[in-house]
């Protein structure tokens, strides 16, 4: 069964970082674009970034832009987000997603709290 | 990158059909067939429903599904099941590069 597993979340600091991680198993992770998606305390899903399979192409929400890098390690099946300058806006469950435009497999969450 | 619009909320009675409705732009929606819906439950992640405005994943039951017409897109649930009730969120993709969803729906069965 395909498994999406997000670690790395935390409390943090305004304007510090943390990196999150997300572990693939059971699919070809290699062969597909992969997204991060966070969602606010009591909010909707807000689309982050995301990363062709062979790491060439990264897109960004305007509101991370300069701040947040994608990244991936196809020979560890892993998927992280780096997340500098964090914000209390920041502050969100973060999901990988399997896919590009249609996200078929979804991990458990990782909670970013971004507070003093 | 704003948010495509849905309802806040939406309400019908067990084994009747309600419709969640997805407007976007012609930038979003209005520029491509790739419009999926996803449930969620509270505290867990979000499940796929419906991809590609109109396709079910397997194991999806055939009472959901999905239609577009310009800008807006389109989710009926058609014989409410009590388990059906949660957030429901469309997305699609923006300028052919970034995605974008919904502002979602919470469906109560009464």
């Amino acid at each position: 069964e395909v498994q999406l597993v997000e670690s790395g979340g935390g409390l943090v600091q305004p304007g510090g970082s943390l990196r999150l991680a997300c572990t693939a198993s059971e699919f070809s992770f290699r062969i597909y674009w992969m997204t991060w998606v966070r969602q606010a305390p009591g909010k909707g899903l807000e689309w982050v970034a995301n990363i062709k399979k062979d790491g060439s192409e990264k897109y960004y929400v305007d509101s991370v832009k300069g701040r947040f890098t994608i990244s991936r390690d196809n020979a560890k099946n892993s998927l992280y987000l780096q997340m500098n300058g964090l914000r209390a806006e920041d502050t969100a469950v973060y999901y990988c997603a399997k896919g590009r435009l249609t996200f078929d497999y979804w991990g458990q969450g990782a909670l970013v709290t971004v507070s003093s | 990158q704003s948010a495509l619009t849905q309802p806040a909320s939406v309400s019908g009675s067990p084994g009747q059909s309600i419709t969640i409705s997805c407007t976007g732009t012609s930038s979003d929606i209005g520029d491509n067939n790739y419009v999926s819906w996803y449930q969620q439950h509270p505290g867990k992640a979000p499940k796929l429903m419906i991809f590609d405005v109109n396709d079910r994943p397997s194991g999806v039951s055939n009472r959901f599904s999905g239609s577009k017409s310009g800008n807006t897109a389109s989710l009926t649930i058609s014989g409410l099941q009590a388990d059906d009730e949660a957030d429901y969120y469309c997305s699609s993709y923006t300028n052919g590069i970034t995605g974008v969803f919904g502002t979602g729906t919470k469906v109560t069965v009464l």
